[in-house]
């Protein structure tokens, strides 16, 4: 299976700072790499596709990059609202599998 | 509309068996990949099992195969996922979750709970 690896695992930010979040694959991926955000209790939320492709209705300050093993979302200027937990998923093949997940917390 | 909801979770002894259930509407569900995608208390996302659209092909994590099976009722829009052989560790919410661009999720259930206890 291909193994996701997420840094880091928490991550203190105030509201406006840039932040940015790194997605490993132990393997080759392409660009088959989505990003979600979930908050607690709910379900995750899908940002990001294709490694870059934002999902429809999602803030333009979230942007995705990378290929191949390396990835990262970012966040221009964090709104309270994305306080949260953001995992990377690789679907390039099955067993579909997620990263170990990045909290953001208000710093 | 797109609305999954998800039913059947409970508390089960280990070794036991329990049956979920994801009700469908907005989308028919031979249409799309579905999947099941479970998360233990306070840990990550874990993808569980899929079912292609056409129902011909069905995927597994290696921790549950042999012990659950997703599956489908095209006349009830309905995904299911029978869990037997229940371990501790299979505690989790369990979400279904539509496929979209070829494998990620955008949709999700509302998840159901299970807990795996004696």
């Amino acid at each position: 299976d291909i193994q996701m690896t997420q840094s880091p695992s928490t991550l203190s930010a105030s509201v406006g700072d840039r932040v940015t979040i790194t997605c490993r694959a132990s393997q080759t991926i392409s660009t088959w790499l989505a990003w979600y955000q979930q908050k607690p209790g709910k379900a995750p939320k899908l940002l990001m596709y294709k490694a870059s492709t934002l999902e429809s209705g999602v803030p333009s300050r979230f942007s995705g990059s990378g290929s191949g093993t390396e990835f990262t979302l970012t966040i221009s200027s964090l709104q309270p609202d994305d306080f949260a937990t953001y995992y990377c998923q690789q679907y390039k093949s099955y067993a579909l599998t997620f990263g170990g997940g990045t909290k953001v917390e208000i710093k | 509309e797109v609305q999954l909801v998800e039913s059947g979770g409970g508390l089960v002894q280990p070794g036991g068996s329990l049956r979920l259930s994801c009700a469908a509407s907005g989308i028919t569900l031979t249409t799309y990949t579905m999947n099941w995608v479970r998360q233990a208390p306070g840990k990550g996302l874990e993808w569980v099992s899929a079912i292609s659209g056409g129902g011909g092909n069905t995927y597994y994590a290696d921790s549950v195969k042999g012990r659950f099976t997703i599956s489908r009722d095209n006349s009830k829009n309905t995904l299911y996922l029978q869990l037997n052989s229940l371990r501790a560790e299979d505690t989790a919410v369990y979400y279904c979750a539509k496929d979209y661009s070829n494998a990620c999720f955008d949709y999700w259930g509302q998840g159901t709970l299970v807990t795996v206890s004696s």
